[in-house]
């Protein structure tokens, strides 16, 4: 099963702009998680925000939770070549699932 | 921090052959396990839940026969994809719940799959 949806579904942009990707979910959580992903590769866990939360900050981090509106944002301030990845939200009442994704491609 | 760690990393298998993957939570005894399946370019669908000593609970869609789970103990769970075929092919990902402070769960690296 699957319960988030990001959106959009692919992003590009210049390097050192913002990016800005968007999850919505449909039932109650404990937490909400964002990971990465690059291509071929294994995740990398970036920030969990709990339902009692409405904003968190990791570095260049940002995310904020609405549990009314059931959704939650990442983002990423001065992008970076580095930061070209798949970006996954996933909420966590007593299992894990995630949404479909969103590819972001920073461009030189 | 806690680690889950996946054995093989990556398994190239005959048509009609059997393959296990083997998850491991190295620092901590796991209360439960997840088994993730991701095709390319798509997210990571949860396939089973199993706790330690009882049967995998299989999503929806998931063939309980095909996709084998094993909870054998604290710190190890497997993963035998029964018959592959080319349709298996896929990057596993295993998950580990950990009771620590609160509930926290962490990912393997990853098993990929290809059936020749």
């Amino acid at each position: 099963s699957q319960q988030g949806e990001e959106d959009p579904q692919a992003l590009s942009i210049q390097e050192g702009e913002n990016a800005t990707m968007n999850c919505s979910y449909k039932t109650s959580i404990n937490n909400l998680q964002w990971y990465r992903q690059n291509s071929g590769r294994g995740l990398v866990h970036l920030i969990l925000i709990r339902s009692n939360e409405r904003e968190k900050h990791s570095g260049r981090l940002r995310v904020t939770l609405d549990t009314s509106k059931k959704s939650s944002s990442l983002l990423i301030t001065a992008s970076r070549a580095a930061d070209t990845a798949s970006y996954f939200c996933a909420t966590d009442a007593d299992k894990i699932i995630f949404g479909k994704g969103t590819r972001l491609h920073i461009l030189p | 921090g806690a680690v889950v760690s996946q054995h093989p990393s990556w398994v190239i298998c005959k048509s009609g052959t059997s393959v296990k993957i083997e998850c491991r939570s190295l620092d901590f005894q796991a209360t439960t396990m997840f088994w993730y399946r991701q095709f390319p370019k798509q997210s990571l669908m949860l396939m089973a839940t199993s706790n330690e000593g009882s049967k995998a609970t299989y999503e929806q869609g998931v063939e309980k026969d095909k996709f084998l789970i094993n909870h054998a103990s604290l710190t190890l769970s497997t993963l035998t994809v029964t018959s592959a075929h080319p349709e298996d092919s896929s990057f596993y990902i295993c998950s580990a719940r950990f009771r620590i402070q609160g509930y926290e769960q962490y990912f393997g690296p990853g098993t990929r799959l290809t059936v020749t």
